[in-house]
């Protein structure tokens, strides 16, 4: 069965501290990988993701995460924290499953950054 | 939150009612999904359509309905079968291998 897990319900890092939020996950075959901001009482917003290519991967405000396949971990990580960043972030991964394409959210971790 | 809009923003439903969820896109993409949020327990897929005329159950499928008549357009029917809808209800598109996206929510909430 395929899943995510997001091991911290919270993480806290003080302003200008790197943050790393972490994701580790289980599918059978190749993996696409998503990372996910959400503010309160608003939709999802996309960070970044992995596809293919490069293990490292660069995305929206400064975010970056590192696809890990040893680990199968896709952690996401800011070389410095801003007190904007505090929000719920998901990971997701998205692999073939009976046939068709299945996505799966972890639980969630809030941010909260503190000034 | 662009190009996908569901309404309404909050919805109060009483016992033993059907309620209906709008979600419209005007992004061109054919996947369009139903996710419930509860707290502490991340999304969960309700239904999900890869074209038109056509959509799968997802994970938490019982006491919900959808229909997918037109690309644009995939409403969710929440019913009276459905025992404990209070919860944010999430509508998202996605194109080909790239990432979904979102719209901005309906809570509903039963009185």
């Amino acid at each position: 069965a395929q899943s995510v897990a997001q091991p911290e319900d919270q993480v806290n890092v003080a302003e200008g501290n790197p943050l790393t939020v972490k994701c580790t996950y289980s599918v059978s075959g190749n993996p696409y990988l998503f990372w996910y901001v959400q503010y309160p009482n608003r939709g999802l917003q996309f960070l970044l993701k992995y596809i293919t290519g490069d293990n490292l991967v660069k995305g929206s405000y400064g975010f970056e995460a590192e696809f890990n396949k040893s680990q199968t971990s896709f952690h996401l990580k800011k070389p410095s924290a801003l007190v904007s960043d505090s929000a719920l972030y998901f990971c997701a991964v998205r692999a073939y499953s009976g046939g068709y394409q299945k996505v799966t959210f972890g639980t969630g971790t809030k941010l909260q950054v503190i000034p | 939150d662009g190009g996908i809009t569901q309404s309404p923003k909050y919805l109060f439903r009483k016992e033993g009612q059907n309620v209906t969820l709008s979600c419209e896109q005007n992004l061109n993409h054919d996947a369009m999904y139903w996710y419930r949020q509860d707290p502490g327990q991340g999304l969960r897929l309700i239904y999900y359509s890869q074209i038109v005329n056509d959509f799968q159950k997802g994970d938490i499928a019982e006491g919900y309905s959808v229909s997918r008549e037109k690309k644009e357009s995939f409403p969710l029917t929440v019913t009276s079968a459905q025992k404990n809808p209070t919860a944010f209800y999430l509508c998202a598109t996605r194109q080909g291998v790239g990432e979904q996206f979102f719209g901005p929510g309906t809570r509903l909430t039963v009185l």
